[in-house]
C-alpha cells in the first residue's frame, strides 16, 4: 500500500536560515509527488509537483524539491526562510494509473520561524 | 479564474445531529473530490466523482456519510448522524479530469461535533 512519512512533526528555524523538510514514500513504482502548504484556516496550496523528467523541481515562493528514487525521498528545500513561510507543509503521493486522483498525504510538518 | 468554493466555513453541531457541506468546483472541472482532515493529520480521500458518477468511495463510512453530485457540477456531503470523531476539516478539490492536472483545493469547512 502507498504511504508517506514526514519524520518531523515540528521544525523551528530562524528567519534567513535554510530549510529542508523531509518526505519519504512507499510505492511500487515512481509515483506522482507533491508538496502543499496550509496556513491556519486555509485550504491547501500547491508548492510544486514532480511527474517525470528533471528530478530537481522548482516551485513557487522560492521552494524546490529533489526526487531521489534510490532513497524513496522527495525533500523540500528553501535557501532562505521568510517569516511568512510559517505554516504546515504536507507531502503527498498520487498513484499512476488505477485510482488516478487519489492523493495520499503525510501527517505534515509544522514550520515555525524565529525572528 | 474562480477557485473551488465551499460553504459553510464553520459548523458546530451536537452529536447525533445531521450536517451538510456544499462544494462548487472550478468551472469545467470534471472530477471532484472530498477529503477529511482530522486535526494533526493529513487529508484523507473520502469520495471521488467523475462528472456525476462515483469513481472511488472505498473510504467513505457509508453508514453515516453520503455524497452526491447530481448534475455533474456542485456536490454535497452529508453526515447523519454525526459522531464526536467526525470533528475535522472537510476539503473539496477539483481537477480537469481523472488525474492530477489542475488539481485545486477549496478552503474547507471546519466541523466541530460536541
Amino acid at each position: 500500500a502507498q504511504s508517506v512519512t514526514q519524520p518531523d512533526i515540528h521544525i523551528t528555524v530562524s528567519e534567513g536560515a535554510s530549510l529542508e523538510l523531509r518526505c519519504n514514500y512507499s510505492y511500487g513504482a515512481t509515483p506522482y509527488l507533491f508538496w502543499y502548504v496550509q496556513s491556519p484556516g486555509q485550504g491547501l496550496q500547491l508548492l510544486l509537483k514532480y511527474f517525470s523528467g528533471d528530478t530537481l523541481v522548482q516551485g513557487i515562493k522560492g521552494f524546490e524539491a529533489e526526487f531521489k528514487r534510490s532513497q524513496s525521498s522527495f525533500n523540500l528545500r528553501k535557501p532562505s526562510v521568510h517569516w511568512s513561510d510559517a505554516a504546515e507543509y504536507f507531502c503527498a503521493v498520487g498513484a499512476r494509473g488505477g485510482s488516478q486522483g487519489n492523493l495520499i498525504f503525510g501527517k505534515g510538518t509544522k514550520l515555525s520561524v524565529k525572528p | 479564474e474562480a477557485g473551488v468554493a465551499q460553504s459553510p466555513r464553520y459548523k458546530i453541531i451536537e452529536k447525533r445531529q445531521s450536517v451538510a457541506f456544499w462544494c462548487n468546483p472550478i468551472s469545467g472541472h470534471a472530477t471532484l473530490y472530498w477529503y477529511q482532515q482530522i486535526l494533526g493529520q493529513g487529508p484523507k480521500l473520502l469520495i471521488q466523482f467523475q462528472n456525476n458518477g462515483v469513481v472511488d468511495d472505498s473510504q467513505l463510512p457509508k453508514d453515516r456519510f453520503s455524497a452526491e453530485r447530481l448534475k455533474g457540477v456542485d456536490s454535497t456531503l452529508k453526515i447523519q448522524p454525526a459522531k464526536l470523531e467526525d470533528s475535522a476539516v472537510y476539503l473539496c478539490a477539483s481537477s480537469l479530469e481523472l488525474g492530477f492536472y489542475g488539481y485545486t483545493f477549496g478552503s474547507g469547512t471546519r466541523l466541530t461535533v460536541v
